[in-house]
């Protein structure tokens, strides 16, 4: 079946940076976007980007852009979000899922939790 | 960007009963590229309705979606336990995807 795993919960210091990998199995990892979404606690969900496999070409929030870095390493079909300078309201649950412009984002990975915390 | 607002912010139903939850844009949503998501507490979202009325793989009847343009609808016609979530609309039809608030459906 189709699935994303994420890397486990982060704790990071103010100013540092986090890197998030979501492996993808089931599927041809280059058929599909990766996007990045992220959920502060108790709160909605915000897009931040998506990559593209296939090509490598990367579309950022304009909120996220000079911060945010998205890569791949398509010989083991991993996703990376890397995001820099990071900010206490930075915390958050960082979800990975799978992007068509047919059915849009499904499924999510299960999420990973980033702690911003001196 | 195309802003996406939700309504009601929570809805309180009891099981069996009808919920009807709404979700309007700021500009008409590009080949009606919306989808509905829920999720519970915990969890990941889920996909349930995508293209603005089709359901997903493993979606339920009783769930449905409508509408075009600005203005969309998720309605569960007889709500179960488990539907008891927080429920987005989403835009994927142009840069950047945005979300709605979210409408939490709660057990009255």
């Amino acid at each position: 079946q189709v699935q994303l795993v994420q890397s486990g919960a982060e704790v990071k210091k103010p100013g540092a940076s986090v890197k998030v990998s979501c492996k993808a199995s089931g599927y041809t990892f280059t058929d599909y976007y990766v996007h990045w979404v992220r959920q502060a606690p108790g709160q909605g969900l915000e897009w931040m980007g998506w990559i593209n496999p296939n090509s490598g070409g990367t579309n950022y929030a304009q909120k996220f852009q000079g911060r945010v870095t998205m890569t791949l390493d398509t010989s083991i079909s991993t996703a990376y979000m890397e995001l820099s300078r990071l900010r206490s309201d930075d915390r958050a649950v960082y979800y990975c899922a799978r992007g068509s412009w047919e059915i849009g984002l499904d499924p999510w990975g299960q999420g990973t939790l980033v702690t911003v915390s001196s | 960007e195309i802003v996406m607002t939700q309504s009601p912010g929570t809805l309180s139903l009891s099981p069996g009963e009808r919920a009807t939850l709404s979700c309007r844009a700021s500009q008409s949503v590009s080949s009606s590229y919306l989808a509905w998501f829920q999720q519970k507490p915990g969890q990941a979202p889920r996909l349930l309705i995508y293209g603005a009325s089709r359901r997903a793989t493993g979606t339920p009847d009783r769930f449905s979606g409508s509408g075009s343009g600005t203005d969309f609808t998720l309605t569960v016609s007889r709500l179960e336990p488990e539907d008891f979530a927080v429920y987005y609309c989403q835009q994927y039809g142009s840069s950047p995807l945005t979300f709605g608030g979210g409408t939490k459906v709660e057990i009255k």
